[in-house]
């Protein structure tokens, strides 16, 4: 059964302290990790697919990297409107769902 | 990528009853799918909706409690029948479009059973 775990379930960083997002899966075959960003009392906000070990992906201040076991969010000056939940997804080969993580809730103080 | 829309955004039912969500997309779309979030929990897909085939329901969902319809290839609705304080949740709706089966999320519908 595909599984994901994300660690740690909080963090908490000063304005421009840069920090990692974990996300560990388990799945018979990767078709694509997927992460999004989640603000309170609003639907996931699609920001990276991963498809395969070494691929990297970026966007302003967030890069997001794959192994075969675990991919990271890398967060690089955080501001305090990066404040959020961030999910990560796996998608199966042959599936469509997605089976998500329990999130990291990411709080920057200005 | 696809805007979706979702209605209610909220709302407050009473024990027993039932409500139905909306899900519309701007554009047509193959597959839709509905999750639920539980309070401080992630994402759990419910079930898969085709337009013009059964939806597909993931283990632990079932169609009584859960029916969904699909009638066109911009529309959706999920229906909570029979409810309780348990199936107090947000209720999302994604589409599968754009690159790779990535799929976008709808602004969900935060449900409250007494």
């Amino acid at each position: 059964e595909d599984q994901v775990t994300q660690s740690p379930e909080a963090l908490r960083l000063q304005e421009g302290e840069s920090s990692s997002l974990n996300c560990s899966y388990t799945v018979s075959g990767l078709r694509g990790l997927f992460w999004y960003r989640q603000d309170p009392g609003k639907g996931p906000e699609f920001l990276f697919t991963l498809y395969s070990a070494g691929e990297e992906k970026e966007k302003e201040r967030l890069k997001a990297t794959l192994t075969k076991k675990e991919s990271f969010l890398h967060i690089t000056a955080p501001k305090p409107e990066d404040s959020a939940t961030y999910l990560c997804a796996v998608q199966d080969q042959g599936a469509q769902k997605l089976v998500f993580g329990q999130g990291t809730r990411l709080t920057i103080n200005p | 990528s696809a805007v979706i829309s979702q209605k209610p955004s909220r709302d407050i039912c009473q024990r027993g009853t039932s409500l139905t969500i909306q899900c519309q997309v701007d554009s047509q779309v193959t597959m839709m799918f509905w999750y639920r979030q539980q309070p401080g929990q992630s994402l759990t897909l419910i079930a898969t909706a085709n337009q013009g085939s059964e939806a597909t329901y993931e283990s632990g969902f079932v169609i009584d409690k859960f029916p969904i319809s699909r009638p066109n290839l911009t529309f959706s609705t999920l229906t909570v029948s029979n409810m309780s304080p348990e199936d107090s949740s947000i209720y999302l709706c994604s589409v599968d479009g754009g690159p790779a089966d990535t799929q976008y999320f709808g602004p969900g519908t935060r449900l409250t059973v007494l």
